[in-house]
């Protein structure tokens, strides 16, 4: 079973605009992660927010996280065609195992 | 060179056949997973392992089985594949900081079940 669910399955987008995803979750969660994947390659991690944490950022990536609503987003600012991947929210369910659940991604495509 | 290595990066096999796909890493990590990508379903966790003497079962773990060499080894074994087991295998590790595990991932073995 998954925890997170990411939204939209899939977006595209022009070069220059801002592309956000967001992800949805059913239990309590320690920290959420996003990770990015190129085509057929494995996940590189981009980002951690813990629980007690609303926003982060790190380069053109922001993140929130809203724990009431269980749901966070990710934000990518002025896209570039290298964004090109699918990204993927994981979340930790917690309960002392830290093992991340993965959500089935979104789909971007920036258009140059 | 790459922290995490999986071989063999694609594969071509029969049904009924026996397929051991393996991983190294060199980050030092105790903590090992191996898991499965099917087009449309994300990263779906078929074996983890937090130690050398701790192996559990992942959510789709039937048909698999995995062996723990050492520390920075962890094989992934499907005794006769079938050709459902048709799909995109990662190996990644983590290793706990501040109660939080990042993972890293080696680059995926393609493998086909014919």
């Amino acid at each position: 079973s998954q925890q997170g669910e990411e939204d939209p399955q899939a977006l595209s987008i022009q070069e220059g605009e801002n592309a956000t995803m967001n992800c949805s979750y059913k239990t309590s969660i320690n920290n959420l992660q996003w990770y990015r994947q190129n085509s057929g390659r494995g996940l590189v991690h981009l980002i951690l927010i813990r629980s007690n944490e609303r926003e982060k950022h790190s380069g053109r990536l922001r993140v929130t996280l809203d724990t009431s609503k269980k749901s966070s987003s990710l934000l990518i600012t002025a896209s570039r065609a290298a964004d090109t991947a699918s990204y993927f929210c994981a979340t930790d369910a917690g309960g002392g195992s830290y093992i991340p659940t993965f959500g089935r991604g979104t789909s971007l495509i920036v258009h140059p | 060179d790459a922290d995490v290595t999986q071989t063999p990066r694609n594969r071509i096999t029969k049904t009924g056949k026996r397929i051991m796909l393996e991983c190294s890493q060199t980050k030092g990590h105790d903590r090992m997973y191996w898991y499965r990508q099917d087009p449309g379903l994300g990263l779906q966790l078929i074996y983890y392992s937090f130690d050398v003497k701790d192996i559990n079962k992942g959510e789709i773990s039937d048909g698999y089985s995995v062996s723990r060499q050492a520390q920075a080894k962890f094989s992934l074994s499907l005794e006769s594949a079938i050709p459902n087991q048709t799909a995109l295998y990662f190996c990644a590790t983590s290793g706990r900081t501040a109660g939080t595990d990042t993972q890293y991932f080696g680059p995926g073995t393609r493998l086909t079940v014919l």
